[in-house]
């Protein structure tokens, strides 16, 4: 059955360094997204991106953030200076219709 | 986007039925009911959806009130791996965004 990977599956960064989380949707899916759950909490969406541009994004999705399809297969997800709150589970999902398939995550720690 | 209002946490016993009900007052005419479940330490995990009917799985039973102002998503025998949060979500497009609530929290105990 198809799934959707994720890598690393710990990151571990000083505050003010930059991280990019992978994912790899299912192949035929059209709707990538990110989502962030810090521990103990909701699972928060971050940003959605269709036909290569961002659909939709929540407030946390500021500047210090980006995401990438770099060719075709990646999706990926920048943070430019990582603060000490980003530290959190950071999940991709991806989807064709409305079903969502979930990635096992990244868990970010940032120092 | 719609809400939903789930209990926050349910116990069950070990291969007896469970009820996990949701309420979603303000649903729209065009909006699917989804249920997820996040296993602990795990990603959320799609349990089963529906629109207007009745609908089974291998995994789960969802029950919609003929109103649709409500569900219940049914697991017919819990089995400890079924403890997990789950998740009933209202998504009206195709790549819309999911809204999680806190959900329910279920334990099974042996």
């Amino acid at each position: 059955e198809p799934e959707v990977t994720q890598t690393p599956s710990h990151q571990v960064t000083q505050m003010g360094q930059e991280v990019i989380l992978r994912c790899v949707p299912i192949s035929n899916h059209l709707y990538f997204y990110w989502y962030r759950q810090i521990l103990g909490q909701k699972v928060e969406f971050l940003v959605s991106f269709y036909n290569n541009e961002i659909s939709e994004k929540s407030e946390i999705f500021d500047d210090q953030f980006s995401v990438e399809r770099p060719d075709g297969s990646n999706f990926t997800l920048k943070i430019r200076s990582t603060k000490l709150e980003d530290s959190a589970m950071y999940f991709c999902a991806s989807s064709q219709y409305n079903e969502q398939f979930f990635g096992p995550g990244t868990r970010l720690t940032v120092l | 986007d719609a809400k939903t209002t789930q209990p926050n946490s349910m116990e069950s016993n070990e291969e007896e039925p469970v009820h996990l009900p949701c309420n979603h007052s303000t649903i729209s005419g065009t909006d699917y009911i989804h249920w997820y479940r996040q296993l602990p330490s795990q990603g959320p995990e799609y349990v089963i959806h529906g629109l207007t009917s009745n609908v089974n799985n291998r995994m789960a039973s969802l029950a919609i009130a003929e109103d649709r102002k409500s569900s219940t998503l049914i697991l017919h025998r819990a089995t400890l791996r079924d403890a997990a949060v789950y998740y009933c979500i209202l998504i009206g497009n195709y790549g819309q965004n999911f809204v999680f609530g806190p959900g329910t929290r279920l334990s099974v105990l042996p």
